[in-house]
């Protein structure tokens, strides 16, 4: 069982170029989100998917696009990278959105963007 | 909006003592979720424990146990007979047991204790 997977581990990214972060999971979970971790900052929400068609933003959407087209893929776009976004990136999934149902985390993509 | 601080940056132990982490927490719901996250240098997020806020009872898993104090609004996490293995940065976070709203079913995190586990 993969659980969550993501692509790639490591990045490196010139300030204004573009890039998609892969996220995807094989646990049939509807409820699917991005995290980025700074040092010092925990963890913060970016974007965030109740199922297949419906995203809606966290508490630091800026800089990032996100789309959900099937169940199992969560895709994080930068259409335009900035040192700010350097940083770890963490995908999630859980079976709900609410509650206690535990949250299934990914490896992360640490990004550079110089 | 929620809030939850960690004000332990760093904590260190001795093989097979135990330690406590400390966390507080502000929010004006009633019910939610709080949970302990380890996260070991290879950077996966492991869930160590979850405890709900309607439930009077302290959660343990093995070695691991919370003092949950509601009205003081404080999630402590113990770790008893210390291994090395448990040496990792440990996160407190905080979810909504209620459906919708803004940032529905986020994780709010902590900044953060850095653990060490000396032999």
């Amino acid at each position: 069982n993969a659980g969550v997977t993501q692509t790639p581990k490591f990045q490196v990214l010139k300030t204004g170029q573009s890039m998609t972060l892969q996220c995807a999971q094989d646990m049939n979970h509807e409820y699917m989100s991005w995290y980025r971790q700074d040092p010092g900052m925990g963890l913060r929400l970016i974007h965030y998917s109740v199922g297949a068609g419906i995203t809606d933003q966290g508490e630091v959407p800026n800089g990032y696009n996100v789309s959900r087209s099937t169940t199992e893929d969560f895709p994080l776009r930068l259409l335009s990278a900035a040192p700010s976004q350097t940083s770890v990136y963490f995908c999630a999934s859980s079976s709900a959105g609410a509650g206690g149902d535990e949250q299934y985390f990914g490896p992360g993509t640490r990004l550079t963007v110089t | 909006a929620q809030t939850v601080t960690q004000s332990q940056p760093e904590m260190s132990v001795q093989e097979a003592e135990t330690v406590t982490l400390s966390c507080t927490y502000d929010t004006s719901e009633s019910d939610y979720y709080l949970f302990w996250y380890k996260q070991p240098p290879s950077r996966q997020m492991i869930l160590v424990i979850r405890q709900e806020a309607y439930k009077q009872q302290n959660a343990t898993e093995n070695r691991f146990s919370v003092n949950f104090q509601k009205a003081a609004k404080s999630f402590s996490l113990k770790i008893s007979d210390s291994q090395l293995g448990d040496a990792a940065m440990y996160f407190c976070a905080y979810r909504s047991a209620y459906a919708g709203g803004t940032s529905y079913g986020k994780l709010t995190f902590g900044q953060g204790t850095i653990l060490t586990v000396h032999p």
